[in-house]
């Protein structure tokens, strides 16, 4: 089946230190994106990428950084210098089959650091 | 701040009723989606809308879209339990990167 993981499901961090959320999809979507949500809050973009080896800032970059190495994958790491790391985060990718254009969302990570 | 902005944030209404939720947004558009989430969980896709177009159906989903006013609108009719959810609407903008903005959304409790 084709679709978006993410994992953990629940990650829980002490502050200060870093940590790289997962999210790979096989739906060979060019695009793919991180988002970050807050309790009864709408999605903020954190990131996004086009396709690999190149990826933008959205409107919430600072304190975090992400790498595409791959078409599939799109990590996302929360840095220490991330001011409140406790969220919802949300990764999508999204591109064209035929003319149809699609997205789609993984399941989340909810990140709690303590 | 959103480029979607959600109206009305919140809405109550009792089973079998319809359910409108409206969008507004602020820039040139190359489409505009609807998507719904239930609490806790990711996103699901519902609907797009590209910008040449002003109506689209989904089963019991009707969005309009009126790039004049910059706004569309999601009408949920016969409304279900099931329903209840928060409804966010995304766009798209005009060229280059697909850069998608969501809206802060608005959650819909349908009593059964």
């Amino acid at each position: 089946d084709g679709g978006i993981t993410q994992s953990p499901k629940y990650l829980f961090r002490k502050e200060g230190q870093n940590v790289t959320l997962s999210c790979e999809q096989n739906l060979n979507h060019d695009a793919m994106y991180w988002y970050r949500q807050d309790p009864g809050q709408g999605l903020r973009l954190i990131y996004y990428s086009q396709i690999v080896n190149d990826f933008q800032k959205g409107d919430i970059a600072e304190g975090y950084s992400v790498s595409r190495e791959k078409k599939e994958s799109f990590p996302l790491t929360v840095t220490s210098a991330q001011k409140n790391p406790t969220a919802f985060y949300l990764c999508a990718s999204s591109g064209y089959r035929g003319l149809s254009y699609e997205q789609y969302f993984g399941p989340g990570t909810r990140l709690t650091v303590t | 701040s959103q480029q979607g902005e959600e109206d009305p944030q919140a809405l109550s209404i009792q089973e079998g009723e319809n359910a409108t939720m409206n969008c507004s947004y602020k820039t040139s558009i190359n489409n505009l989606q609807w998507y719904r989430q239930n609490s806790g969980r990711g996103l699901v896709h519902l609907i797009l809308i590209r910008s040449n177009e002003r109506e689209k159906h989904s089963g019991r989903l009707r969005v309009t879209l009126d790039t004049s006013k910059k706004s569309s609108s999601l009408l949920i009719t016969a409304s279900r339990a099931a329903d209840t959810a928060s409804y966010f609407c995304a766009t798209v903008a005009s060229g280059g990167y697909q850069k998608v903005t969501f809206g802060t959304g608005t959650k819909l409790q349908v009593i059964p």
